[in-house]
C-alpha cells in the first residue's frame, strides 16, 4: 500500500533553515509528482509547490519563491522540502502529498505531517 | 491566481440533517473538466479526498457526499450528516500550475 512517511518534528530559530524528508513506499517515486502543503495553527491548508521526482523539475507557489527548495533522492525514494529564512509565521505542520496523475491532478495520498516550530 | 472563497465559515447541524457547503472561484476554472476537489480534514489526521472533477466521488466515499457546480460556483452536499462527518472541509482548484485551497468550512455536529 502507498505510504508517505515524514521526518520528525523540528524546532528552529528565526533565520534558520529546515529540511523535511518524505519517504515513499508502495509505489515508484518517479512515477508521480510530489507536492508540499502546510497548515499553520488555526489556519487553512496552503500549497507550497511541487516537484517532478523523475526530472527534478519544480514549481513553487509565488509566496515561497526564493525561500523554498524541493529536491529528491530517487535511490532511497525520498523527497525533501527545505525552507530557509524561517520566521515565526512559518510555524506549521508540513505535509508531503502525492499528486494522483492522469487527467485530474488532485491529491490522493498524504504524509502524516511534520511539525516545524520557529521560536527564539 | 484564482482565489477560492468558501461559505459558510461554520455550519452547526444535527445528525441526519443536510449540509450544503459553497465554494466560489474568483474567476472561471481554466478547464471545462472542472478541476475542483473537496477534502475532509479531521484534527490529527491527514485530509481525505472526497470529490474530484467537481462531481466525481473518490473511491470508498459514501454516496451521502455529492459535488456539483461548474465555472465559478461549486457545492458539496452531505445528504444525511453522521457524527463522523465533523471537521473542516476544503475545496481546491488543481493544476496545471497552481493548487489553491479555499479557507475551509468547519462542520460541527450538534
Amino acid at each position: 500500500q502507498v505510504q508517505l512517511v515524514q521526518s520528525g518534528a523540528e524546532v528552529k530559530k528565526p533565520g534558520a533553515s529546515v529540511k523535511v524528508s518524505c519517504k515513499a513506499s508502495g509505489y515508484t517515486l518517479t512515477a508521480y509528482y510530489m507536492h508540499w502543503v502546510r497548515q499553520a495553527p488555526g489556519q487553512g491548508l496552503e500549497w507550497m509547490g511541487r516537484i517532478n521526482p523523475n526530472t527534478g523539475g519544480t514549481t513553487y507557489a509565488q509566496k515561497f519563491q526564493g525561500r523554498v527548495t524541493m529536491t529528491r533522492d530517487t535511490s532511497i525514494s525520498t523527497a525533501y522540502m527545505e525552507l530557509s529564512g524561517l520566521r515565526s509565521d512559518d510555524t506549521a505542520v508540513y505535509h508531503c502529498v502525492r499528486e494522483s496523475g492522469g487527467i485530474h491532478d488532485y491529491f490522493d495520498y498524504w504524509g502524516q505531517g511534520t511539525q516545524v516550530t520557529v521560536s527564539s | 491566481e484564482i482565489v477560492l472563497t468558501q461559505s459558510p465559515g461554520t455550519l452547526s447541524l444535527f445528525p441526519g440533517e443536510r449540509a450544503i457547503l459553497s465554494c466560489r472561484a474568483s474567476q472561471g476554472l481554466t478547464s471545462s473538466l472542472n478541476f475542483l476537489a473537496w477534502y475532509h480534514h479531521k484534527p490529527g489526521q491527514a485530509p481525505r479526498l472526497l470529490i474530484y472533477g467537481a462531481s466525481s466521488r473518490a473511491p470508498g466515499i459514501p454516496d451521502r457526499f455529492s459535488g456539483s457546480g461548474s465555472g465559478t460556483d461549486f457545492t458539496l452536499t452531505i445528504s444525511r450528516l453522521e457524527a463522523e462527518d465533523f471537521g473542516v472541509y476544503y475545496c481546491q482548484e488543481y493544476g496545471p500550475s497552481s493548487w489553491t485551497f479555499g479557507q475551509g468550512t468547519k462542520v460541527e455536529i450538534k
